[in-house]
Parts: C-alpha cells; structure tokens; sequence
C-alpha cells in the first residue's frame, strides 16, 4: 500500500543553519504530496503541496520538489529561524482523498 | 479554507468511560475524515465519515470502539468508547479543500485517560 517514509528527528539546528529534511513515498498512481506543520500545542496546518513531478511547493522560505524518478518530496529551508521549531510532517494525498503521513520529524532552532 | 470547530479542546477521563469528540465546520462537506495522533507519532487515519451512510473504517480500527455519527453535511462526531490509558492522543477532523486544495484540519481534541 501506500506508504511515506521521513527522516528521523529530532533534528537541532542553530539559527541561519540550512535544513532539510527527507522524505520518500511509495505510491500506485499519482498521488499529491504535501508538508504540514505542527507548532508546539497547535493544530496541523498545511504548509506546502505539489500536485505532479516537477512541481515547487513553497511557503515561507520553505521549499519542496516533487521528484518523481526518486520517490522524494524533501524539505529545504536556506536560513531557519528559532520560530521554526516544529515538527513536520510529510504526506501524500491518494486517489481516494485519503493522507497518509509520515512519522513526523521535530525541528528545534537553537538562537 | 474551512473553518473546523472541534470540541473539547482538552480533556481527562477515567479509564471505562466514553467521550465523545464534536466537529463543525462552517460549510457543507460530503466527507469528514477522523485521525488519531498518538504521543510522539504520525497521523493515522481511523475512519471516513460520510453524511447518510456508515463510516468507512481503516485497518485497526472498529465502529463499537469509535463509533461515529454524521447527521448532516456540517457535523460530525466522534465517540472513544471505554477508554484506556492507550487511548490517550490527539483527535483530529478534517475536510478536503475545495478546488483541488488538500484536507484541512481542525485544532484537534487532546485526551488524557487515567
């Protein structure tokens, strides 16, 4: 079935550092792909998408490529920022409008 | 984006008692979905509530202990029925988004059983 798999955390970064963070799927057809983030005592909320191979999802200084060749949709971000500490979750979105999500990875900025 | 009102918020219970988890949203919507978020853990999706006919279940998860109501295309409820301390995580609602948009989520129910 259907399957996301993320890199482990918690991940800790000084602030200015560059992130990534990995994520691979497995997937019949098609499917969306997506990252949501979870601020500490906070709801889930979307933070980027992409919808075919190729595409850029970006938001706030995040950035995420749908690769298609390599079954990876990572998460980049040049410059993070203390306020960035969450944790964060990639997705995919199949053609029955179900998520499935990986395990989540907990970012924490150091100033 | 949807508005998804979920209530309560917060709660502790007592392991063998029941509660049950509201969600309104602010537009009609043919499908809710229902999530449970564990400590520490990803999202799994326990059932798909649609307005007029049973909830569709995941693998794992069964109506007697979650059942589920949907009497409309604005509400949804969720039940934990004779909680455990197992029980304890984040339950969340969402909707799709219109438009191609991806599912939206609302803040979540955080119970503490014990």
């Amino acid at each position: 079935g259907d399957s996301v798999t993320q890199m482990e955390g918690p991940v800790t970064l000084s602030e200015e550092a560059f992130l990534t963070i990995n994520c691979t799927y497995t997937a019949t057809g098609y499917p969306s792909l997506f990252w949501y983030v979870q601020y500490p005592g906070e709801g889930l909320q979307l933070l980027l998408k992409a919808t075919k191979a190729d595409d850029k999802g970006s938001n706030k200084g995040f950035e995420a490529t749908y690769r298609k060749e390599t079954t990876s949709f990572h998460l980049e971000k040049g410059s993070v920022q203390v306020s960035d500490s969450a944790v964060y979750f990639c997705a995919l979105g199949n053609q029955g409008g179900k998520l499935i999500f990986g395990q989540g990875t907990e970012l924490s900025v150091k100033p | 984006s949807a508005v998804i009102s979920q209530k309560p918020s917060r709660d502790i219970c007592q392991r063998g008692t029941s509660l049950t988890i509201q969600c309104q949203v602010d537009s009609q919507v043919t499908m809710m979905f229902w999530y449970r978020q564990q400590p520490g853990q990803s999202l799994t999706l326990i059932a798909t509530a649609n307005q007029g006919s049973e909830a569709t279940y995941e693998s794992g998860f069964v109506i007697d202990k979650f059942p589920i109501s949907r009497p409309n295309l604005t509400f949804s409820t969720l039940t934990v029925s004779n909680m455990s301390p197992e029980d304890s995580s984040i339950y969340l609602c969402s909707v799709p988004g219109t438009g191609g948009k991806p599912q939206h989520f609302g803040d979540g129910t955080r119970l503490s059983i014990l």
